[in-house]
């Protein structure tokens, strides 16, 4: 069963947050997070691995609650080369969840 | 890391005919996968490319349809069989290094099929 994101889409301007939330009816013992431009591969940005675990890349950094069974993906004072479909992936089993599309507008 | 080429990047078929897809790692990876990805939609998990033995296919994808090799640890191909229109799609394949769900997954570029 793939994961749940929401939202399901975001438009910012440029220097503004945004919040990404990936949750799944199942255990997680990982969660990935991925970022595809159009027309393009998706491209991985990181892995959570423990319950509590962040980290960052750039200005975008991720959350994982274990218990919650679910991450969130923070960006932080978004650059114009954020835009892109963001995914979240339940790493047990290769499944994606249906993405959120990102736009940041100057 | 991988780095995945993949081939054709995009054809043109007519309905009732096969198209076999190439996927190339320049490296060895544990695990390959094959995806499929409407526009604007995710990515949907076809099958896990076993080597020597036979693909593990997702809920709603067989190998009579989509008959997939992987002869061996850089290589893998994706047949789409007797096509018709609702196969027209961009189809991924990936691989990942390690085993389980600590490992990052590189994708191919993907190649866009469409079925006339």
């Amino acid at each position: 069963q793939q994961p749940v994101q929401s939202p399901q889409a975001v438009i910012l301007r440029e220097g503004e947050d945004a919040v990404i939330n990936c949750s799944s009816s199942k255990a997680l013992y990982s969660v990935h997070w991925y970022r595809q431009k159009h027309g393009e591969a998706p491209v991985f940005l990181m892995i959570l691995l423990k319950g509590g675990e962040q980290k960052g890349h750039e200005k975008i950094s991720a959350s994982f609650n274990e218990k919650k069974q679910q991450s969130s993906l923070y960006l932080t004072a978004s650059q114009l080369s954020y835009s892109g479909t963001y995914f979240c992936g339940a790493n047990n089993d290769m499944r994606f969840g249906a993405g959120t599309r990102l736009t940041v507008k100057p | 890391s991988a780095v995945i080429s993949q081939k054709p990047s995009r054809d043109i078929c007519q309905r009732g005919t096969s198209l076999t897809i190439q996927c190339q790692v320049d490296s060895q990876v544990t695990m390959m996968f094959w995806y499929r990805q409407q526009p604007g939609q995710s990515l949907t998990l076809i099958a896990t490319a076993n080597q020597g033995s036979e693909a593990t296919y997702e809920s709603g994808f067989v190998i009579d349809k989509f008959p997939i090799s992987r002869p061996n640890l850089t290589f893998s191909t994706l047949t789409v069989s007797n096509m018709s229109p609702e196969d027209s799609s961009i189809y991924l394949c990936s691989g990942i290094t390690g085993f389980g769900g600590n490992n990052e997954q590189f994708f191919g570029p993907g190649t866009r099929l469409t079925v006339l």
